[in-house]
């Protein structure tokens, strides 16, 4: 079965310095990853994804994600961090049958 | 930009009696998801559903679930005889054909009593 870790539980960082929150995955065949982000009594909003092709994929609010197979990582990370990042990060791997299985999550503070 | 919707926000019911949560999916879209996330733990999966019938459901989605898409719009989760473990944040998501990012909705808190 497909699984996603996310070995942080928070993630720390000063406002304008780069951020990375982590994730590991454990797939058959070729992996399908996302990363969506939570913000308090909201749902959950896309960020971006990797399907194929490059490894380092841009999605919203200038976040990126680097897709590194033989870590079978798929961090999370932007190089300039705002106030308004702080929120609940959650990464994602498609099932066999078009369903998404969540890590942990991971929250991320960014203060000033 | 369209959006998933969901109503109501939130819900309290009595443990025992039945619940409907309801969802609006983006329109065109023709996959449709549950989720929920009980408060401090992971997003968990319920069931897809397509073309009018269920294409996977998890080991939570007992006989007490069921899903149906009345009409063109709307999408329901039902739960008929709701336990206190059923306390938890209920999310409806869609996909659009071929892509494979799914859209949430912003949730249905359910509080059983």
């Amino acid at each position: 079965a497909q699984s996603v870790a996310q070995p942080e539980d928070q993630v720390n960082v000063a406002e304008g310095n780069p951020l990375t929150v982590k994730c590991t995955y454990s797939v058959s065949g070729n992996p399908y990853l996302f990363w969506y982000v939570q913000y308090p009594n909201r749902g959950l909003q896309f960020l971006l994804k990797y399907i194929t092709g490059d490894n380092l994929v841009k999605g919203s609010y200038g976040f990126e994600a680097e897709f590194n197979k033989s870590q079978t990582s798929f961090h999370l990370k932007k190089p300039s961090a705002l106030v308004s990042d702080s929120a609940l990060y959650f990464c994602a791997v498609r099932d066999d049958g078009n369903k998404l299985v969540f890590g942990a999550g991971t929250i991320l503070r960014v203060k000033s | 930009e369209p959006e998933v919707t969901q109503t109501p926000s939130h819900q309290v019911t009595q443990m025992g009696q039945e619940v409907i949560l309801r969802c609006v999916p983006i329109s065109n879209h023709l996959y449709f998801y549950w989720y929920r996330q009980i408060l401090g733990q992971k997003v968990e999966f319920l069931v897809s559903f397509y073309n009018n019938e269920i294409s996977e459901k998890s080991e939570i989605f007992d006989d007490q679930f069921s899903v149906e898409r009345p009409d063109g719009s709307n999408f329901t989760l039902k739960i008929r005889s709701t336990k206190l473990e059923d306390s938890a944040m209920y999310f409806c998501a869609d996909r659009d054909y071929p892509y494979n990012e799914q859209f949430f909705g912003p949730g249905t808190r359910l509080t059983v009593l």
